[in-house]
């Protein structure tokens, strides 16, 4: 079962909203994720986030902002929704797989579906 | 360009048979390699993980091979139950970094029927 847990769940909007999607682990895992998704389509990394005060942007440009401010807590905001944001985003933890380098294997929430109007 | 392709892009079978699902790689230079089953409206789960020298690596009813020489590598499932219903996602690292960039295929649509 995973520790990782994200919400809402499930968010319908309207354009020009102000929306924060909640991520929180309890592994204590340092490095996190977010993804975005579409059907049928790639994960696409968005942030990530070495550990506390720490976030980078990934290789998909999103207008989306997030912070690391406890270890267990990677929030994903978007100040102002637009029906482009409309997809699922997906956030995720990660630890060393022992002494394999560069394995770190990815724990994910169960996604957060955005639907803009 | 460093890609993952995978085939088929869905796959229908009945319940109880075998098939293997199919993952080739561009992505250098080679770290590892992942597959993930990722149930509809959840997030994926990890099933293997394999590195260069890996050749076959299971999990239950779950059989990864990796042919690092071709870039491929395929998951087999063994006599499938309704449950295996998903999408199966093969993803490669590669080691130009100490995070180890992650390179995800588009996945392949199992469903089984009973």
């Amino acid at each position: 079962e995973a520790d990782i847990y994200q919400t809402p769940r499930y968010l319908v909007i309207g354009t020009g909203k102000k929306i924060t999607l909640e991520c929180s682990q309890t592994m204590g895992h340092d490095k996190m994720y977010w993804y975005q998704q579409d059907p049928g389509m790639e994960l696409h990394l968005i942030h990530y986030s070495y550990g506390v005060n720490s976030t980078e942007k990934g290789d998909l440009s999103s207008e989306s902002t997030v912070s690391r401010i406890r270890t267990e807590h990677f929030p994903l905001t978007l100040e102002s929704a637009r029906p482009s944001h409309t997809s699922q985003y997906l956030c995720a933890s990660s630890t060393p797989q022992g002494t394999i380098s560069g394995a770190n294997v990815l724990t994910f929430g169960a996604g957060s579906r955005l639907t803009v109007l | 360009k460093n890609q993952v392709e995978q085939s088929p892009q869905s796959l229908i079978i009945l319940e109880g048979k075998n098939c293997t699902l199919q993952c080739n790689y561009t992505v250098s230079p080679f770290s590892n390699l992942r597959w993930y089953k990722q149930d509809t409206g959840r997030g994926p789960v990890s099933l293997t993980i394999m590195t260069f020298s890996e050749n076959t690596k299971s999990n239950g009813r779950y059989t990864a091979t990796l042919d690092a020489d071709t870039k491929q590598s395929s998951l087999h499932i063994t006599a499938s139950q309704l449950s295996d219903s998903a999408s199966y996602i093969c993803v490669v690292s590669d080691r130009g970094s100490t995070l180890g960039r992650l390179y995800f295929g588009r996945g392949t649509q199992l469903t089984v029927w009973p």
